[in-house]
């Protein structure tokens, strides 16, 4: 089955932009969604589809996608942002998902 | 109130059965896909199962495919888990989702229910 790879962990310092990146095959066919999980909390949806962002979500995410590699990017990060944050997929089949490997945001 | 609620987790020996619940409540459960995943401690999200809003199409993670079984119940506004032959590798907080159909999307999760496997 498919993988979709991102770094184990970023740092961004209060206010500055912090881009997440998630590579895999199965993103040249088809869009990332993103997951925002805090300790202890079930994942929320923060990105989908090409860039759209869900109700309530604020306008500093944002995503983009580009090959085999989807972006998510935090503009003026803000210390509730601190989180980790995993993109989901289907795989190469179509037929199945696969979520990223996370990233531990850490806001300075 | 638009919420999934899963229930059913608990402590399992190695080889045994377990089954899960989720309820829906605050939208019309039968219109919508749903999903499984868990979270092994201190791990990522994985990808478990799911179910068309008919039911009349399922998938699998290779993981648990053969042991596990996803249904639902539109009555009855419930999804479920049936696990069988767990592992110690299952252990995880397992988590319901639902997805609107030709979508991707995991709109709204429930809390998780905690499933631990050990002797």
């Amino acid at each position: 089955s498919s993988e979709l790879t991102q770094d184990p962990a970023v740092s961004v310092a209060l206010g500055q932009t912090v881009r997440i990146t998630c590579q895999g095959d199965s993103l040249r066919s088809y869009y990332a969604s993103w997951y925002q999980q805090k300790p202890g909390q079930a994942p929320v949806l923060v990105i989908y589809g090409k860039n759209n962002r869900p109700s309530g979500i604020p306008d500093r995410f944002s995503g983009s996608s580009s090959g085999n590699t989807a972006s998510l990017t935090i503009t003026g990060a803000q210390a509730e942002d601190e989180a980790d944050y995993y993109c989901n997929s289907r795989d190469s089949s179509g037929n199945r998902y696969v979520f990223g490997t996370g990233t531990k945001v850490t806001v300075l | 109130q638009v919420q999934l609620v899963e229930s059913g987790g608990g402590l399992v020996k190695p080889g045994g059965s377990l089954r899960l619940s989720c309820a829906a409540s605050g939208f019309t459960f039968s219109d919508y896909y749903m999903s499984w995943i868990r979270q092994a401690p201190g791990k990522g999200l994985e990808w478990v199962s799911y179910i068309s809003s008919s039911g009349s199409t399922i998938y699998y993670a290779d993981s648990v495919k053969g042991r596990f079984t996803i249904s639902r119940d539109n009555a009855k506004n419930s999804l479920y888990l049936q696990m069988n032959s767990l592992r110690a590798e299952d252990t995880a907080v397992y988590y319901c989702a639902r997805f609107p159909p030709l979508s991707d999307i995991l709109t709204l999760w429930g809390q998780g229910t905690l499933v631990t496997v050990s002797s």
